[in-house]
């Protein structure tokens, strides 16, 4: 069954650059059947959305996040990745890849979530 | 944006008893395109309900959703020992797809 592997720093210090990787296995990232996203849970937190990316590169974003987000998919390495710069200590969580399904039946916008990675832990320090 | 309040914050309830969960959107979903995960600690949410109602694969009829508009609910009949755990709402009618705070299912 498809898998979600989330990879990155671990650590990265204020107002730099984070970058996470999701890669995806048992399955293809090209197809019209889903999205893939990113997830976030600060610290005793609940779950925050942050976007999701089609494999055509089209996006859906949370404005809450004011462009500091950026995600790109690479097909031809069935990975997909998040890029947040300018980053604080309120960007230090837990980032959750997942998939969302999709369908004609929702004109092609987002379903749930159904396949989750296991997370990746984000600190910010200097 | 569509934000979503989830209540109680707590229930406190004992195994074989029933759990009902509350989330109201602050604007109609007239989709029901709403969903409820479960997540226990140290691990990802785990899909338990989908368009408000539709069991995912795999879940145990104990679960059943209903609701619509601006009122959904997540019943489970009986708990299980491995029931107790975090529930959250999410809704996909419109962008950004936001979550509720989460309801945490403890046992008394």
């Amino acid at each position: 069954q498809v898998q979600l592997q989330e990879s990155g720093p671990g650590l990265v210090k204020p107002s730099e650059t984070v970058s996470l990787t999701c890669t995806v296995s048992g399955g293809s990232i090209d197809s019209r059947s889903f999205y893939w996203g990113w997830i976030r849970q600060s610290p005793g937190k609940g779950l925050e959305w942050i976007g999701y990316i089609y494999y055509t590169g089209g996006t859906y974003d949370n404005p809450s996040l004011k462009s500091r987000v950026t995600m790109s998919i690479d097909t031809s390495k069935n990975q997909f990745s998040l890029k947040l710069n300018s980053v604080t200590a309120a960007d230090a969580a837990v980032y959750f890849c997942a998939r969302a399904v999709t369908s004609y039946r929702s004109g092609w916008s987002p379903y749930y979530l159904d396949v989750w990675g296991k997370g990746t832990t984000v600190s910010v320090s200097s | 944006e569509i934000v979503l309040t989830q209540s109680p914050g707590t229930l406190s309830l004992s195994a074989g008893e029933r759990a009902t969960l509350s989330c109201r959107a602050s604007q109609r979903i007239s989709t029901n395109y709403v969903a409820w995960y479960q997540q226990k600690p140290g691990q990802p949410p785990r899909v338990l309900i989908y368009d408000a109602s539709s069991r995912a694969t795999g879940i145990p009829d104990r679960f059943s959703g209903r609701g619509s508009g601006t009122d959904f609910t997540l019943t489970i009949s009986r708990l299980e020992p491995e029931d107790f755990a975090v529930y959250y709402c999410q809704q996909y009618h419109a962008s950004p797809f936001t979550f509720g705070p989460g309801t945490k299912v403890d046992l008394k």
